[in-house]
């Protein structure tokens, strides 16, 4: 079955960098996403891997895909105060009309 | 106006109301979705449609309808809510449904109370 797991709480000090894990059961997913939540507000994409990749560099953003342990994380560099929020990872597959499976998604407290 | 809007962004019903949740999208896309985020639990799929066909039906009860009259508005009609049903329902849109379909702009939100 299809399922997404996210560690649930992550703090870290500013100017430190941030690594948010995430682990899925379906192998046959196509793409996996990383999208971010700040209070108050809906779902933003902030970056996505096709499946046959290891790793996407995106400015302060890295993902980093290892598909035989499943795994995907991202790293966020030089983490700002901003950037606290609630991050989920998700997958997609190529023949499931846009249907995206989350994790519970990891909540980030960047602290000064 | 840009991007995916909801409204409203708060909603309180009791349980015998009939109320409507409204989503709209000024992207051009063909796609639109309805989830659910109720706290501590993943997002959930509601409903998917895709040039206004509903594509996808995610064993949703049916005190919840979904409409898409045209491929930039979409609609949850609720009616006959339970407690549980007290969430924030996102409403999302992405270009078309395959392989780009995981790229979703989304709204920001109802927070809905049943009493």
């Amino acid at each position: 079955g299809e399922d997404v797991e996210q560690s649930l709480f992550l703090s870290v000090r500013e100017g430190d960098s941030s690594v948010i894990n995430c682990t899925y059961t379906d192998s046959s997913s196509t793409y996996l996403y990383w999208y971010k939540q700040e209070p108050g507000a809906g779902l933003q994409l902030l970056t996505y891997i096709f499946s046959n990749m290891d790793m996407k560099q995106d400015q302060r953003l890295t993902v980093l895909l290892n598909k035989k342990d499943k795994h995907l994380s991202l790293r966020i560099a030089d983490t700002q105060t901003g950037d606290s929020a609630i991050y989920f990872c998700a997958e997609s597959w190529n023949n499931q009309g846009g249907k995206l499976i989350f994790g519970q998604g990891t909540e980030l407290s960047v602290k000064p | 106006e840009t991007g995916v809007t909801q409204t409203p962004r708060h909603l309180v019903m009791g349980m015998t109301n009939k109320k409507s949740l409204k989503c709209e999208q000024h992207l051009g896309h063909n796609a639109m979705y309805w989830y659910k985020q109720s706290a501590k639990k993943p997002l959930e799929l509601m409903f998917v449609y895709s040039l206004e066909e509903r594509v996808e039906n995610n064993s949703v009860p049916s005190r919840f309808s979904p409409e898409c009259p045209n491929s930039s508005h979409l609609f949850l009609h609720l009616h006959t809510l339970q407690p549980e049903d007290s969430a924030l329902y996102l409403c999302a849109s992405s270009q078309e449904t395959g392989t780009n379909g995981g790229e979703q702009f989304f709204g920001p939100g109802t927070r809905l109370t049943v009493l």
